[in-house]
């Protein structure tokens, strides 16, 4: 069983909704990643958290909004979306985002439906 | 252009046969090339990981080989069982800034 848990599973939401994305990690590890799945392209690189700090963003629409309260746990704060951002939105983990040889810990993702 | 490119996009066998997923890519200098596996409703999971100076690595009926000098990857699966059925994703880290380049995946159906 994976050691990176996401909530909900499934999500339906309004162009005009407000909801959150978590994730939580039991795997004593330092680094936390948000990534967007959409079919048939390859995985693409949203927010990356060290030791709760945030240390990238890849030109992310400010619709959607990171939160790292601690290294346990990630939540994505999703507003004002676009039917274009309904994906799966998968949460990893790796023991240090510095480590090269350290893989990456994937969730079960969300499934995303904007309506 | 993306900088990991897989083929063949989607992929069909029988149980038991042998396949062979190819992975090309131009990201250079790299640190470590991985396989990641990814079951439907799942997320992706290490199947194997070779670092620049490696050419082979195992992992069960799981091979995958590298070649630096041509820059490809292959994941060869032995015997498939109908629990391969997965998406395959080859994944290349850059050196220096562990930037992970990712390919876009093999679907492989696996029938009985």
């Amino acid at each position: 069983e994976t050691g990176v848990t996401q909530t909900p599973r499934h999500l339906v939401m309004g162009m005009t909704n407000k909801k959150s994305l978590k994730c939580e990690q039991h795997l004593g590890h330092n680094a936390m990643y948000w990534y967007k799945q959409s079919a048939k392209k390859p995985l693409e690189l949203m927010f990356v958290y060290s030791l709760e700090e945030r240390v990238e963003n890849n030109s992310v629409p400010s619709r959607f909004s990171p939160e790292c309260p601690n290294s346990s746990h990630l939540f994505l704060h999703l507003h004002t979306l676009q039917p274009e951002d309904s994906a799966l939105y998968l949460c990893a983990s790796s023991q240090d985002s510095g480590g090269n040889n350290s893989p990456l810990h994937f969730g079960n993702g969300t499934r995303l439906t904007v309506t | 252009k993306n900088q990991v490119e897989q083929s063949p996009q989607s992929l069909i066998i029988l149980e038991g046969k042998n396949c062979t997923l190819q992975c090309n890519y131009t990201v250079s200098p790299f640190s470590n090339l991985r396989w990641y596996k990814q079951d439907t409703g799942r997320g992706p999971v290490s199947l194997t990981i070779m670092t620049f100076s490696e050419n082979t690595k195992s992992n069960g009926r799981y091979t995958a080989t590298l070649d630096a000098d041509t820059k490809q990857s292959s994941l060869h699966i032995t015997a498939s069982q109908l629990s391969d059925s997965a998406s395959y994703i080859c994944v290349v880290t850059v050196y220096n800034n562990n930037d992970m380049r990712f390919g876009a995946g093999t679907r492989l159906t696996v029938k009985p």
